[in-house]
């Protein structure tokens, strides 16, 4: 069993379209972290969050303690949003990372 | 600042041998943690080290080791290479342990054994 699952795992938009990427967790964590992949793997941090919600430009995350449930929104999403996005919880007990298997996401212009 | 680099940026090694990967974080943090990225298992955590101390520990053998020096920077070790070790190896460096602070990964070292 995953620590943190993601959906959805593919996900096709039209450049414009709102995007919504979840992520469920089983650990207790301190933190929630999510982050982006383009190809040739570059990694970047998005948001760590451990309550309510963030926004960066088009980017908002949100999570919910109780529920063990983070999502990540894209608003008037574009070809330049096309990658990976990562899920990573952080556990409060032993403070290591758990990742999701990722979410690849291509915009369509 | 500079951002954190790793070095190699990518490695080729036979079964057998062993390898060791660096990694340079930015200027002023002391925390570096390094992960193993694979097509099959995803990203998965090693370790992660704060002032030269292995701090905490991912599920794998001993045969992945790691060290961080006075200037923070850090190594990890592979001895006795197997096929499946062949991943993209990324670190990241965050100015402390507490999850206040943001990581920020390196463009990670490409390793392929054959």
């Amino acid at each position: 069993k995953n620590e943190v699952e993601q959906s959805p795992q593919n996900l096709t938009a039209q450049e414009g379209e709102f995007i919504t990427i979840n992520c469920s967790y089983s650990v207790g964590i301190s933190a929630l972290h999510w982050l982006q992949q383009h190809p040739g793997g570059g990694i970047v941090s998005l948001f760590m969050l451990s309550s309510g919600k963030k926004k960066h430009g088009r980017l908002i995350a949100t999570i919910n303690i109780q529920e063990k449930h983070s999502s990540l929104h894209i608003t008037a999403s574009h070809p330049r949003d096309s990658a990976v996005y990562i899920c990573a919880a952080r556990s409060n007990t032993g403070n290591q990372f758990y990742f999701g298997t990722g979410t690849s996401l291509t915009v369509i212009p | 600042k500079a951002g954190v680099t790793q070095t190699p940026r990518y490695l080729i090694k036979t079964r057998g041998q062993q390898v060791t990967l660096s990694c340079s974080p930015i200027s002023g943090h002391r925390s570096v943690s390094w992960y193993q990225q694979t097509p099959g298992q995803g990203l998965q955590f090693l370790f992660e080290y704060f002032s030269e101390t292995q701090r905490n520990k991912g599920n794998f053998p001993g045969r992945f080791s790691g060290r961080q020096f006075s200037n923070s920077r850090s190594e990890m070790n592979v001895s006795t290479l197997e096929l499946g070790d062949s991943a993209l190896y990324l670190c990241a460096s965050s100015f402390g342990l507490r999850q206040v602070y943001e990581q920020y990964f390196g463009p990670g070292t490409r390793l392929t054994v054959t």
